[in-house]
C-alpha cells in the first residue's frame, strides 16, 4: 500500500510569513497529487490538482510543486484566514488509489 | 445551486447495518466519478470508496473492502454507501465527494485531479 507523510504535523507561524508543507509518498507518482485545506467543522477544499494546477477560486499565495515522491504546498504569504488543517492525496495508482497523508495543522499567530 | 447533502447517518450497534445517502444537486451528476470519505473524530481523512459516473467500476479501501458497497442511481442523482457488520471503529463522520476528473482505462482508474465538491457529512456513531 502507498502510504503518505506530511511534514511538519504542526506549525505556528506568523501573518506574511512565508509556509512550506512537504508530502512524501512511499512510492513514486507521477504528478497525481492534491492538496486540500480544511477547517474545524468544514469540508476540505481543493486547493492544488495535479501537483501544482491552482484550484478555480483560490488564492494566488497557494503554490504547489513537486513529483516523485516529494511534494511541497507553499503560502507564499500567510494570512490569518488560512489556518487549519491541511492534507496531500495521492491520486496515482492500480487501479485505483486515493490515499491521504496524516494533515498538517496550521495556525496563524 | 451545486451541492451534495448527505444524510442516513445515526447511532447503531456494532455488527449492524447502515445506508447513507448523498444527493446531488445544480450539475450533471452522471458525468462524475464520486467518492465516499470519513473523518473519525478529531482525526483525519480517510477515503473509502470510489463509483465510476455509469457505475461500472468501484473500488474500496482495505479497512472497508467486503463489508461496505457503493452505489449510484443517476435517474435520482444520489449516491449510496452500504454499510454493514459495522464496527466501533467506523465511528466517523462519512462525506460524499465528487471526482474533478477520474482518469480511467478499463478496469483501473490510475489517476484523479482530485475532489472538487464536498458535503458536509452525516455523523455515523458505532456503539453498544
Amino acid at each position: 500500500d502507498i502510504q503518505l507523510t506530511q511534514s511538519p504535523s504542526f506549525l505556528s507561524a506568523s501573518v506574511g510569513d512565508r509556509v512550506t508543507i512537504t508530502c512524501r509518498a512511499s512510492q513514486g507518482n507521477s504528478k497525481f497529487l492534491a492538496w486540500y485545506q480544511q477547517k474545524p467543522g468544514k469540508a476540505p477544499k481543493l486547493l492544488i490538482y495535479a501537483a501544482s494546477t491552482l484550484q478555480s477560486g483560490v488564492s494566488s499565495r497557494f503554490s504547489g510543486s513537486g513529483s516523485g515522491t516529494e511534494f511541497t504546498l507553499t503560502i507564499t504569504s500567510l494570512q490569518p484566514e488560512d489556518f487549519g488543517t491541511y492534507y496531500c492525496q495521492q491520486l496515482n495508482g492500480y487501479p485505483a488509489v486515493f490515499t491521504f497523508g496524516p494533515g498538517t495543522k496550521v495556525d496563524v499567530k | 445551486q451545486v451541492q451534495l447533502v448527505e444524510s442516513g447517518g445515526g447511532v447503531v450497534q456494532p455488527g449492524r447495518s447502515l445506508r447513507l445517502s448523498c444527493v446531488a444537486s445544480g450539475f450533471p451528476f452522471s458525468s462524475y466519478g464520486m467518492h465516499w470519505v470519513r473523518q473519525a473524530p478529531g482525526k483525519g481523512l480517510e477515503w473509502l470508496a470510489v463509483i465510476w459516473s455509469d457505475g461500472t467500476n468501484k473500488y474500496y479501501a482495505d479497512s472497508v473492502e467486503g463489508r461496505f458497497t457503493i452505489s449510484r442511481d443517476n435517474s435520482k442523482n444520489t449516491l449510496y454507501l452500504q454499510m454493514n457488520s459495522l464496527r466501533v471503529e467506523d465511528t466517523a463522520v462519512y462525506s460524499c465527494a465528487r471526482d474533478k476528473r477520474l482518469y480511467c482505462v478499463t478496469n483501473a482508474c490510475p489517476g484523479s485531479d482530485g475532489s472538487d465538491l464536498w458535503g458536509q457529512g452525516t455523523m455515523v456513531t458505532v456503539s453498544s
